[in-house]
């Protein structure tokens, strides 16, 4: 049973990098037939799709987010990464990672909190 | 980009009841890739329809997704207490993906 589960800080500093990565088990993350990525809830509200990557290093972002991201991929540790600059108030949220099949998102982490403040 | 507009934003319902949720694109969904998840309190979205009106798997039969044109609906036939949660459409015809505003789906 393909698991992914959501790793890094739950607290950064306003103006300051936040960095989550993705393990990906039970499952082959190098599959020709899927992406993986990453979607963000807000406290109290709806999703956000943040971005998606290829086992091969293939990317496409959220415009509105284009920037200040970065989405990476490490297939000798099955994992994913998401980097995202200069975070505000406003990126507070719930971060899920996913595998994104065609587009619709079947498998999904747990979700991990983060939150900016100083 | 696309704009989802579900409707209606909540939904008072009892356990035996049909649902109806509608989500309507503000353009043409390529392909109908349109995909419905449902989200319990603390949980990760699960994906209940994809390409509009096909089941993911393990999915009961009572979930039916439809489309006709830029409008699109799911379908609960007789609600089920664990049925009871927010649900939300989601667009992956063009980039970028976008989701609706959510219908909360509540027990009356």
């Amino acid at each position: 049973q393909l698991q992914l589960q959501e790793s890094g800080p739950g607290l950064v500093k306003p103006s300051e990098t936040l960095s989550l990565t993705c393990n990906v088990s039970g499952g082959f993350i190098s599959s020709s037939s899927h992406y993986w990525g990453w979607i963000r809830q807000p406290p109290g509200k709806g999703l956000e799709w943040i971005g998606s990557i290829y086992y091969s290093g293939i990317t496409y972002y959220n415009p509105s987010l284009k920037s200040r991201i970065t989405i990476s991929v490490d297939t000798s540790k099955k994992q994913f990464s998401l980097r995202l600059g200069s975070v505000t108030a406003a990126d507070t949220a719930t971060y899920y990672c996913g595998r994104d099949t065609f587009g619709a998102y079947d498998y999904w982490g747990q979700g991990i909190r983060v939150t900016v403040s100083s | 980009e696309i704009v989802l507009t579900q409707s209606p934003g909540t939904l008072s319902l009892s356990p035996g009841d049909r649902a109806t949720l509608s989500c309507r694109a503000s353009q043409s969904v390529s392909s109908n890739y349109i995909a419905w998840y449902q989200q319990t309190p603390g949980q990760a979205p699960s994906l209940l329809i994809y390409g509009a009106s096909s089941r993911a798997t393990g999915i009961p039969d009572r979930f039916t997704g439809s489309a006709s044109g830029t409008d699109f609906t799911l379908t609960i036939s007789r609600l089920e207490p664990e049925d009871f949660a927010v649900y939300y459409c989601q667009q992956y015809g063009s980039s970028p993906y976008t989701f609706g505003q959510g219908t909360k789906l509540e027990i009356k």
